[in-house]
């Protein structure tokens, strides 16, 4: 069992460049989301879908988009990197309100 | 506007001892609490969690303790080991199912052997 899995693991970018991170879980969990984790700040939510077809906003969205075509996936875009947005990224899901979330391994950004 | 709090950055504890890692919040709609551990370079894992309607939940070694009038929350892990080193981060979710789940700042545990 799988469970969350992010690729890639590490990327680097330049200023400017674009990108799509990827999340996929096979627990046909409805609810999933990605957080950023930065020294001091903790894991903020960016995202989440409660399910295909549906997204919102979390505490941090700026300069991300996300979609959920499928109940398995929940890619995040990044359409024009900024060095702000250099972080360690994580996905994340859970199949009913209230349960807890399962996490992918994370993505290392950096943004040049 | 920070609605999950948990103000002490680090803790050191010896082992064998009590670890006591402490949360607050803001929001007065949370009415489901986490607690995770985080290792470096992996995701974090799921420790112990309670909902509102308890005040104390226990798994083991992890207590979770929550005090609804005061929005507080609290880990304890007796007896504290070496491998329960790590990050240790609170988060808490709305009522009426709204999936977001916010998460403190978190606090990292150093357990000396």
């Amino acid at each position: 069992n799988a469970g969350v899995t992010q690729t890639p693991k590490f990327q680097v970018l330049k200023t400017g460049q674009s990108m799509t991170l990827q999340c996929a879980q096979d627990m046909n969990h409805e609810y999933m989301s990605w957080y950023r984790q930065d020294p001091g700040m903790g894991l903020r939510l960016i995202h989440y879908s409660v399910g295909a077809g549906i997204t919102d906003q979390g505490e941090v969205p700026n300069g991300y988009n996300v979609s959920r075509s499928t109940t398995e996936d929940f890619p995040l875009r990044l359409l024009s990197a900024a060095p702000s947005q250099t972080s360690v990224y994580f996905c994340a899901s859970a199949g009913w309100a209230n349960s807890p979330l399962h996490f992918g391994n994370g993505t290392r950004l950096t943004v040049t | 506007d920070q609605q999950v709090k948990q103000n002490s950055p680090s803790l050191s504890v010896q082992e064998g001892r009590i670890s006591i890692l402490n949360c607050d919040y803001t929001n007065s709609m949370f009415d489901y609490f986490l607690w995770y551990k985080k290792y470096p370079a992996e995701g974090p894992t799921f420790l112990i969690s309670i909902s509102s309607i308890k005040d104390k939940n226990e798994d083991g070694r992890f207590t979770v303790f929550l005090n609804k009038s005061a929005k507080h929350l609290s880990l304890h892990i007796v007896p504290s080991q070496p491998g329960d080193s790590a990050v240790y981060f609170c988060a808490a979710s709305e009522a009426s199912g709204t999936y977001k789940y916010i998460f403190g700042t978190g606090t990292r545990l150093k357990v000396l052997a």
